[in-house]
């Protein structure tokens, strides 16, 4: 079957909109992570789904960002008011349950914001 | 909070030379995982380590997690052209995964 897929793939944002990005993770995968990748650096977590519950949120960078998955499949990470701060690849990673299994990645969004 | 640190940031060596990658964590992990993102791509799963001491090898590549599952490393032996990339590891804790800074691979043929 198909891997995780996001959209769009880039995005350019002016300072102060709104932005919404999709991750379709793999068919089945319970578990959906959500992660900000700024060049030369690892992925940094943001938050993380089991189906539709949002169990760890605490790598939000603060309340302008907001996730939902509210079938416990397709997921949506919200970022208002963008800041310059924002601008990095979001990449979503599907499991099939938790942690201790193979993370499959998306292609991520490049978020741009001027 | 938790940390994981990795070194080195950066490895140019000649094709066929062997490389390796360290990783360190500030706490003790549950699981460790490593990945390999391509320029340009997006992190792809290589393994996962459990258990105390445990050593796993893929053809040229060879990964160890330490006794006190604090440390593990990446050996890569005879590198190629094909090996170039940026290796992560990533260590489980209080259910997420945290990442390492990367290090940077690059092969000379």
């Amino acid at each position: 079957g198909a891997g995780v897929s996001q959209s769009p793939r880039y995005k350019v944002a002016k300072r102060g909109q709104d932005v919404a990005l999709r991750c379709d993770p793999i068919s089945g995968h319970v578990s959906l992570f959500w992660y900000q990748q700024a060049l030369g650096q690892g992925p940094e977590f943001l938050t993380y789904f089991q189906n539709e519950a949002q169990l760890d949120k605490s790598g939000l960078p603060s309340d302008r960002f907001f996730a939902e998955r509210p079938e416990g499949s397709v997921s949506t990470l919200k970022i208002q008011r963008t800041q310059q701060e924002d601008s990095a690849v979001y990449l979503c990673a599907s499991s099939l349950d938790g942690f201790l299994n193979e993370q499959f990645f998306g292609p991520g969004t490049r978020l741009t914001v001027l | 909070g938790q940390q994981v640190m990795q070194i080195p940031q950066y490895q140019h060596v000649q094709e066929g030379e062997d490389f390796t990658t360290y990783c360190n964590s500030s706490t003790t992990l549950s699981n460790i995982q490593w990945y390999k993102q391509r320029p340009g791509g997006h992190p792809v799963f290589l393994i996962q380590l459990v258990k105390s001491g445990e050593v796993k090898k893929q053809k040229r590549l060879t990964f160890q997690f330490g006794e006190a599952k604090k440390n593990s490393s990446l050996h890569i032996t005879a590198t190629q052209t094909t090996d170039v990339g940026t290796y992560f590891c990533a260590g489980g804790n209080t259910g997420k995964l945290i990442f390492g800074q990367g290090t940077t691979l690059q092969v000379k043929p």
